[in-house]
């Protein structure tokens, strides 16, 4: 059965660096999504991206937070410069047609 | 805007005990509503969906029917194992929310034998 794939599953940074997350989403596709938790929280929407571009993000999606899809596989969300509060675990999310999203494993940040 | 509420946890049963986790939504649509698990250290797993009203969505023992006159969608089970034990996630999309995932806080179940 296809799945959403993540790496690196966890990730430890020291703040203010950049660091990359990256996702296979299903192949077939179309809608990709990144969502965070932090420790002990709800799971909070943060972008949706559709046809190259992003089609809604939240509050928490700031200029320090990008994504993009470099190749015809790949879906990275990029923080520029980390902070404390940055660390949570970060899933992706891939659907076709407005339908269930289905979800990768997740990535462990750690900022220190 | 959209919203879900679950019932705070943790929620302690013994093996074999019947399950109940409440979940209410408010939307402005049509949501579908899903439970979502976690089981520790994993990622979030589909555990069962309903996209209308009255449907029933099950899965591995676990029931949960889309009830649009009291907004809920209660996940239920008969007899709860050591196995279940785990965070279980309510959420809802819909239209209104550009189908992103709106989420409750989760509820921690956890199975004694």
């Amino acid at each position: 059965e296809p799945e959403v794939t993540q790496t690196p599953s966890h990730q430890v940074t020291q703040m203010g660096q950049e660091v990359i997350l990256r996702c296979v989403p299903i192949s077939n596709h179309l809608y990709f999504y990144w969502y965070r938790q932090i420790l002990g929280q709800k799971v909070e929407f943060l972008v949706s991206f559709y046809n190259n571009e992003i089609s809604e993000k939240s509050e928490i999606f700031d200029d320090q937070f990008s994504v993009e899809r470099p190749d015809g596989s790949n879906f990275t969300l990029k923080i520029r410069s980390t902070k404390l509060e940055d660390s949570a675990m970060y899933f992706c999310a891939s659907n076709s047609q407005k339908e269930t999203q289905y979800f990768g494993p997740g990535t462990r940040l750690l900022v220190l | 805007g959209d919203s879900v509420t679950q019932m705070e946890g943790p929620v302690t049963l013994s093996e074999e005990a019947f399950l109940t986790i409440n979940c209410t939504y408010t939307a402005t649509g049509y949501p579908s509503l899903f439970w979502y698990v976690q089981y520790p250290g994993e990622g979030l797993q589909l555990l069962l969906k309903a996209t209308k009203a009255d449907d029933k969505g099950s899965n591995k023992g676990f029931e949960a029917t889309y009830r649009k006159e009291t907004t809920s969608f209660h996940l239920e089970k008969g007899s709860v194992q050591v196995s279940d034990s785990a965070v279980y996630f309510c959420a809802l999309s819909d239209r209104g929310s550009n189908y992103q995932l709106i989420w409750g806080a989760g509820t921690k179940l956890i199975i004694k034998p």
